[in-house]
């Protein structure tokens, strides 16, 4: 069983619509989550991170994290034909603005396809 | 400020030989992390260089080892490819090995 499962989709929703994405994982010791966008042919961009447990507005997109069920959810508002992508959760075990050893790896999600057809 | 930026950008390579990819992280950024896209692995993975020194390995094979230079650009090399290494290939840079990581476009390798 993988440490993070996402399920891959892919998700076809018309322009306006609420998208919701999910990721559970298994590991505890996961204290940081980050969402990624990916679009076609690039790298991956972060577009939303969470420490811990809790709600991260930015914009359209909400982050939420629950820990006691580790589940993190990314929501959509509004979804436009420019959010058609591939979206990946990530997570780390360490606190980023912890000090003390590094800890540079990502455990990443499967990633969902999302089409916003206008 | 520049990107991080990878080259070559595309690569074809057949069974048994070598390939270096080059990775070039945003100004400033020392630590480079490195992972390997697949559709059906998704994103793993493969280790983190900070400082010149690799502080965080992946499960992948010895095949795959990396360097980073004293100007933080980093290298990885993948020796005696094999069909399932055909991959994209990306490099992410951070401030420090706790910041947040900005990957680059990637380099898509093609083993026949």
């Amino acid at each position: 069983q993988k440490e993070v499962e996402q399920d891959p989709g892919p998700l076809s929703v018309p322009e306006g619509a609420i998208v919701s994405l999910n990721c559970t994982y298994s590991n505890s010791a996961f204290q940081y989550f980050m969402w990624y966008r990916q679009y076609s042919r690039k790298g991956p961009e972060l577009l939303m991170y969470t420490y811990s447990s809790g709600n991260k507005e930015d914009g359209r997109f909400t982050a939420q994290v629950d820990k006691s069920s580790k589940y993190i959810s990314l929501f959509i508002r509004d979804s436009q034909p420019s959010d058609s992508a591939t979206y990946l959760c990530a997570m780390s075990p360490r606190d980023i603005n912890a000090g003390g050893t590094s800890y540079g790896k990502l455990t990443f999600g499967q990633g969902t396809i999302l089409t916003v057809h206008p | 400020k520049a990107g991080v930026t990878q080259t070559p950008r595309y690569l074809i390579k057949t069974r048994g030989q070598q390939v270096t990819l080059s990775c070039s992280p945003i100004s400033g950024h020392r630590s480079v992390s490195w992972y390997q896209q697949t559709p059906g692995q998704g994103l793993q993975f493969l280790f983190e260089y900070f400082s010149e020194t690799q502080r965080n390995k992946g499960n992948f094979p010895g095949r795959f080892s990396g360097r980073q230079f004293s100007n933080s650009r980093s290298e990885m090399n993948v020796s005696t490819l094999e069909l399932g290494d055909s991959a994209l290939y990306l490099c992410a840079s951070s401030l420090t090995p706790l910041g947040f990581q900005y990957f680059g476009p990637g380099t898509r390798l093609l083993v026949l």
